[in-house]
């Protein structure tokens, strides 16, 4: 069955500091595959997606993901996080369904701490 | 208003109840869904309309009861709740197509009690 695993569910880092957030799925063909943040009181925001072409997409807020196939992973970074970046963040895959329509597979999230 | 609204923001209800969520999109979309976001759980797509109509239905209770009158407005009906489904319930829309971009409501948080 098709799955996205985020192994972390907290992430704490300093302010300045790097960051990566991991996103691993599991589906037979090439997914589409997304990131999306969550703010405290507020729906999902779209950071970036990928569907074909150069595997490292560049995103909104400074984030960046990777997507390496030999490991099913699409991981997220930011070189420098700011406070503001914490928040909630998730990991999503779109699948084509057998009726024609598509359906969309998201991770558990994981919360990220920003230290002053 | 713009972008995606969800009202009520807050709701409490008793297992006999019966209430309705409402979303509406200014953004001209097509497409509208229903999420479930439950604490420690993936986000569940409950529903997809198409211009309207009903494409997706991921196996939910027929307590909730989805309405879509219109491509900019979404309505999740609900009667003989349980607890279990307490969560945050998220409206999205988007232009029909795998690849567009979804814009989130800020979900209704629903308290079964």
């Amino acid at each position: 069955a098709q799955s996205v695993t985020q192994p972390d569910i907290h992430i704490t880092v300093s302010e300045g500091a790097s960051l990566e957030l991991r996103c691993n799925y599991s589906y037979g063909a090439t997914p589409y595959l997304f990131w999306y943040v969550q703010s405290p009181g507020q729906g999902l925001q779209l950071l970036l997606k990928y569907f074909s072409g150069d595997t490292l997409v560049q995103g909104i807020k400074g984030f960046e993901a990777e997507f390496k196939r030999s490991q099913s992973s699409f991981n997220l970074r930011k070189p420098s996080v700011h406070w503001s970046d914490a928040a909630e963040y998730f990991c999503a895959v779109g699948l084509s369904t057998t009726s024609g329509t598509y359906k969309y597979i998201f991770g558990t999230g994981t919360r990220l701490k920003v230290l002053a | 208003e713009t972008g995606v609204t969800q009202t009520p923001r807050h709701l409490v209800m008793g297992m006999t109840n019966k209430k309705s969520l409402k979303c509406e999109q200014h953004l001209g979309h097509n497409a509208m869904y229903w999420y479930k976001q439950s604490a420690k759980k993936p986000l569940e797509l409950m529903f997809v309309y198409n211009f309207k109509e009903q494409t997706e239905n991921n196996s939910v209770p027929s307590r909730f009861s989805p309405e879509c009158p219109n491509s900019s407005h979404l309505f999740l009906h609900l009667h003989t709740l349980q607890p279990e489904d307490s969560a945050l319930y998220l409206c999205a829309s988007s232009q029909w197509g795998i690849r567009d971009t979804q814009y989130f409501g800020p979900g209704t948080r629903l308290t079964v009690l």
